[in-house]
């Protein structure tokens, strides 16, 4: 267990309105990730964060954006959530000591 | 362009025999391969790891196999229990301080009793 929350843990959301998703660590790594999953793609990385206030983009960042105002929250908005984006969402924190990802629960976000 | 594929979307094997899942990748700048067991409703997580030094890591019944020369990686788990029926997803980076991975698509292994 690498100390790692995600919530919420399921939302049903509109098209067009917005949603923020969050990742709350509690070991003070520095790198965090947001991951989609979805059927016959894997997990595909969204954004990462390598440091308070420092961001950058993944594979599939478009219609994504991201904010890590302190070392423990991880935040990733869909701005105008679109049908493309009904997903499980999964956070990451690298451990430093061994290079290896570790990942939260998930978020199952349906947007109708 | 998929860098990491894994060609076999299901396998199904009997309890108490070899399981092995394939994985393939395209980037030769690939150098740290890691395999992640996954159950429904829950995170991916962490199974064994290999370094492109080495060929071969084993943990218990579960030991990976890297071959270079042929951009291919496979994890080998023997014996196969039930519980060990999860989506098995590969995935690699370009080594220490790239902190990225690149993941495959995932293998759904179920092991019948």
């Amino acid at each position: 267990d690498a100390g790692i929350t995600q919530s919420p843990r399921h939302k049903v959301t509109e098209t067009g309105t917005p949603v923020t998703l969050r990742c709350h660590q509690t070991e003070n790594h520095r790198y965090m990730y947001w991951y989609r999953q979805d059927p016959g793609h894997g997990l595909r990385l969204i954004h990462y964060s390598y440091g308070v206030k420092d961001t950058d983009k993944g594979e599939v960042s478009d219609g994504y954006s991201v904010s890590r105002s302190k070392t423990e929250d991880f935040l990733l908005t869909l701005e105008s959530a679109t049908s493309s984006q009904t997903s499980v969402y999964f956070c990451a924190i690298m451990h430093g000591s061994s290079d290896t990802q570790y990942f939260g629960p998930g978020t199952r976000l349906t947007v109708l | 362009d998929q860098q990491v594929k894994q060609n076999s979307p299901s396998l199904s094997v009997q309890e108490g025999r070899i399981s092995i899942l394939n994985c393939d990748y395209t980037n030769s700048m690939f150098d740290y391969f890691l395999w992640y067991k996954k159950y429904p409703a829950e995170g991916p997580t962490f199974l064994i790891s290999i370094s492109s030094i080495k060929d071969k890591n084993e943990d218990g019944r579960f030991t990976v196999f890297l071959n270079k020369s042929a951009k291919h990686l496979s994890l080998h788990i023997v014996p196969s229990q039930p519980g060990d029926s999860a989506v098995y997803f590969c995935a690699a980076s370009e080594g220490s301080g790239t902190y990225k991975y690149i993941f495959g698509t995932g293998t759904r292994l179920k092991v019948l009793a």
